[in-house]
């Protein structure tokens, strides 16, 4: 299958912990998106990439999030010192640069329960 | 900055009965606008577009939705549903102006189809 991968696909982890969740994309994508996802709503944008750079990160992103994606191909995502409110579903997307970013294919998901 | 609003959370239809998911956005620009669907368990499919062109806009498994300029709407319908679509089903809209193509959700509509 070469769709996108996430893993681990569930996270349950104590506050005041750290989480990373790893994304891998379809391998000729250079754009990669991070979206999260709460209960009874839509995913909201955190931040993309475009092959290593982080174009542009969400006000939602605190400075307890980082993400990279150091040689433009898997990316990750850690939150720092997490918090209840962090529980969610965190989803991975990627896509072609250029007039065909808007097809963007999501990966599963990795939900994340901070207990 | 963009929004949109799906008017019902929930819709219960049975089979072989038409159904109409409601989407309204609003934005300061042009936006291209997409369906994406989630079957239970799975992650995020591309239904259907609009991007430029003809205002209605189809899908490979019978969908269909109409871009409304004026009424600034994208509404999604199927003439006859089966069991099989029963899904959740987010409508999302896209800057064309930033190139950054990142996705701003509705709440989502959850539809359950009965025999």
């Amino acid at each position: 299958d070469t769709g996108v991968s996430q893993n681990p696909r569930h996270k349950i982890t104590k506050r005041g912990q750290n989480v990373t969740f790893r994304c891998d994309p379809i391998s000729e994508h250079n754009r990669l998106y991070w979206y999260r996802q709460t209960l009874g709503q839509g995913p909201e944008f955190l931040t993309y990439f475009q092959n290593e750079a982080q174009l542009e990160k969400s006000r939602l992103l605190s400075d307890r999030f980082s993400a990279e994606r150091p040689k433009g191909s898997f990316s990750t995502l850690e939150i720092q010192r997490t918090e209840q409110g962090d529980s969610a579903m965190y989803l991975c997307a990627s896509s072609l640069a250029g007039q065909l970013s808007y097809e963007q294919y999501f990966g599963p998901g990795t939900r994340l329960t901070v207990t | 900055a963009q929004s949109v609003t799906q008017l019902d959370s929930q819709v219960p239809v049975f089979e072989e009965a038409p159904v109409e998911l409601r989407c309204n956005y609003s934005s300061s620009v042009s936006v291209y606008l997409f369906w994406y669907v989630q079957y239970p368990n799975q992650g995020l499919q591309l239904l259907l577009k609009y991007l430029s062109g003809s205002t209605l806009v189809e899908s490979i498994n019978g969908f269909e939705a109409e871009f409304n300029k004026s009424q600034t709407s994208f509404h999604l319908r199927k003439p006859s549903v089966h069991i099989s679509d029963t899904a959740e089903y987010f409508c999302a809209v896209s800057d064309v102006l930033w190139n950054d193509y990142k996705l701003s959700f509705g709440a989502g509509t959850t539809v359950t189809v009965r025999a």
